[in-house]
């Protein structure tokens, strides 16, 4: 079965700090896909970052980055330097190729402290 | 620029009735989504479609059911809603590819229907 596991329902972080958001996942299929997703509080939910899984190399898009370990199946999402604009809920996804189908998980809101 | 519409932002709805949530896409995308979301519980596939005409059933299909006669228009159905149904509704819409198709756009949000079935 496909699934996504985000353990940490909330998070804090000092603005200008750094944090990490978990994410575990289990699929059967060897091609897919991993996507974090931002939903701030206007609730669109935004594309933060895509992984591939036939690629070893983290992604990096600005000052979000993944930690992509698919023997352990973990994909976390690190933001650098957070700003008060990263406060929102923050959705782990993953595409199996083979149907197109995509899971999220529970979702992770993170608060940024002034 | 992608734009997914769902036609409502607010809706409220009496036990009973018969829903339609209507969405629609500008991308020309294959595949199409059906998602509720409630605090707590994340986002729950409810149907997806990757083909006109084509339907496949999500996490939590039951008391729902989907139609998709043209490409740019995913509707779901609440045959008779309920006030379990009470939820967020997200639909979205990708081009993924598939197996030997290239992976093309990632998916695409419409802005949510609130329903509250009372």
């Amino acid at each position: 079965a496909q699934t996504v596991t985000q353990s940490q329902p909330e998070m804090s972080v000092q603005e200008a700090e750094t944090v990490t958001l978990s994410c575990t996942y289990d699929t059967s299929e060897s091609d897919y896909y991993l996507f974090w997703y931002k939903q701030p509080p206007s609730r669109q939910m935004i594309l933060v970052i895509r992984q591939e899984a036939y690629k070893q190399q983290n992604a990096t898009e600005n000052r979000f980055s993944v930690n992509f370990q698919k023997a352990a199946k973990s994909f976390s999402l690190k933001i650098s330097d957070s700003q008060l604009g990263d406060a929102a809920m923050y959705f782990c996804a993953s595409l199996q190729n083979r149907d197109d189908k995509i899971i999220f998980g529970k979702g992770t809101r993170l608060h940024i402290l002034p | 620029d992608v734009k997914v519409t769902q036609s409502s932002r607010y809706l409220v709805k009496r036990t009973g009735e018969k829903v339609f949530l209507e969405c629609v896409q500008d991308m020309d995308h294959e595949n199409m989504f059906w998602y509720r979301q409630d605090p707590g519980l994340g986002l729950r596939l409810i149907y997806f479609s990757y083909d006109v005409k084509m339907k496949e059933k999500g996490d939590i299909p039951e008391g729902y059911s989907v139609s998709r006669e043209k490409k740019e228009r995913f509707s779901l159905i609440l045959e008779s809603a309920s006030t379990n149904q009470t939820s967020m509704y997200l639909c979205a819409s990708g081009a993924f590819g598939g197996i030997g198709r290239p992976y093309n756009s990632p998916l695409h949000f419409g802005n949510g229907t609130r329903l509250t079935v009372t």
